[in-house]
């Protein structure tokens, strides 16, 4: 396994600006989340995908955050117009259903500044 | 809803003691636990995860242990060294198909030499 990879690793961008991350899963992991982190905070659901289909979303996700696993493989997560509070460490993670007892295995995270 | 509580928020121990750090949860109704380490600016790195049915978990100079009922679980690090030094987070699963991980706030731990 060559683990999870995120992409960028850091973003630096004006407030009203669009970015998008990245992720790429463990290969074979069909499952796929998106967690946001602050200082000195635990990580926060915010969506998760069985293959391309996102079953749950958090209600942190507001409409100006999308994101898409068209093919079932990489992951995006665009942020719209963003905003101070945005900044944040975006952690993505994978797993494979049936493995015993299903562990997370997380990226080393994209962190956003909002200037 | 489930909430999960550190206790406490930041530890800081000589190099080889002993050290238990807790982890709390309200609803008891969890499918496993997963304790992670996270080192300044990186992500998560999986250390050790209980079913719902056990009662502890053992690697190396780590052991976790689950109590459902009440609610809880530690984490005891043996004989701490400096490269201990970390934050450690606990996180519960609601349901085995598929879903969130609900993490608590971190302990950070800082074991000087």
């Amino acid at each position: 396994d060559t683990g999870v990879s995120q992409d960028p690793r850091h973003k630096i961008t004006k407030r009203g600006q669009n970015v998008t991350f990245r992720c790429d899963p463990i290969s074979e992991h069909n499952r796929l989340y998106w967690y946001r982190q602050t200082l000195g905070q635990g990580p926060e659901f915010l969506t998760y995908f069985q293959n391309e289909a996102q079953l749950e979303k958090s209600r942190l996700l507001s409409d100006r955050f999308s994101a898409e696993r068209p093919k079932g493989s990489f992951s995006t997560l665009e942020i719209q117009r963003t905003e101070q509070g945005d900044s944040a460490m975006y952690l993505c993670a994978s797993s494979k259903p049936g493995s015993l007892l299903e562990p997370q295995h997380f990226g080393d995270g994209t962190r956003l500044s909002i200037l | 809803k489930q909430e999960v509580t550190q206790i406490p928020a930041a530890l800081s121990v000589p190099e080889g003691e002993n050290l238990v750090l807790n982890c709390s949860f309200t609803d008891s109704a969890i499918y496993n636990l997963q304790w992670f380490r996270q080192d300044p600016g990186k992500g998560l790195t999986s250390l050790l995860l209980i079913q719902s049915s056990q009662r502890e978990q053992t690697s190396g100079r780590l052991n976790a242990s689950l109590d459902k009922s009440s609610g809880r679980s530690t984490l005891y690090i043996a004989a701490s060294q400096p490269g201990d030094s970390a934050t450690y987070l606990c996180a519960v699963r609601r349901g085995n198909q598929g879903g969130k991980l609900i993490f608590g706030q971190g302990t950070e731990l800082s074991v000087k030499p």
